[in-house]
């Protein structure tokens, strides 16, 4: 069945970039997606690729698209501590399947 | 800008009772969802809903799970007899299309059974 794989864990410096990886099975993916869970808080849509490209950037975020590899990345350049939550990236073809997150600890 | 709006945001009931969780999605989405997350862990899809009618179910949504769209507003997910597994944060979700570039969830609701 679908599956998507993300690291659990990653710890950055303040003002450093951080790089959350995610793998994915299914090849029928329209989209893929990041979002971000603060705690106790719901899903938050950060950005999104559409499957035929194989970069995004928005502002902080760069999203790459290794489709041959079924590889997904979210940079986040200049990591602030408000960035600290999970990252669960996702992708979809009639429902989105999840990763389990990765918990980003941005320190001082 | 437009919220996918759920309630309660936590609800204790006891082992064996019914519970129903409200959803309001966006007002122009055709396509309503429900997901749930098993603290620490990952987000899991329950099932979707479009134009009246369940159009894919997880494993996870057995016979005790429904869903219902009773108003052209709201949209239901009751659980009948309540387990302790059940306990979990439960998130409704909408999107325009099918393949959409961004689903909308609400905050959740957190059902802890006892």
């Amino acid at each position: 069945g679908e599956d998507v794989e993300q690291s659990l864990f990653l710890s950055v410096r303040e003002g450093d970039s951080s790089v959350i990886n995610c793998t994915y099975t299914d090849s029928s993916s329209t989209y893929l997606y990041w979002y971000k869970q603060e705690p106790g808080a719901g899903l938050q849509l950060l950005t999104y690729i559409f499957s035929n490209m194989d970069m995004k950037q928005d502002q902080r975020l760069t999203v790459l698209l290794n489709k041959k590899d079924k590889h997904l990345s979210l940079r986040i350049a200049d990591t602030q501590t408000g960035d600290s939550a999970i990252y669960f990236c996702a992708d979809s073809s009639y429902k989105l399947i999840f990763g389990s997150g990765t918990r980003l600890l941005v320190r001082p | 800008e437009p919220e996918v709006t759920q309630t309660p945001s936590h609800q204790v009931t006891q082992m064996g009772q019914e519970v129903i969780l409200r959803c309001v999605p966006i007002s122009n989405h055709l396509y309503f969802y429900w997901y749930r997350q098993i603290l620490g862990q990952k987000v899991e899809f329950l099932v979707s809903f479009y134009n009246n009618e369940i159009s894919e179910k997880s494993e996870i949504f057995d016979d005790q799970f429904s869903v219902e769209r009773p108003d052209g507003s709201n949209f239901t997910l009751k659980i009948r007899s309540t387990k302790l597994e059940d306990s979990a944060m439960y998130f409704c979700a909408s999107s325009e299309a099918v393949t959409d570039y961004g689903y909308t969830f609400g905050s959740g609701t957190r059902l802890t059974v006892v």
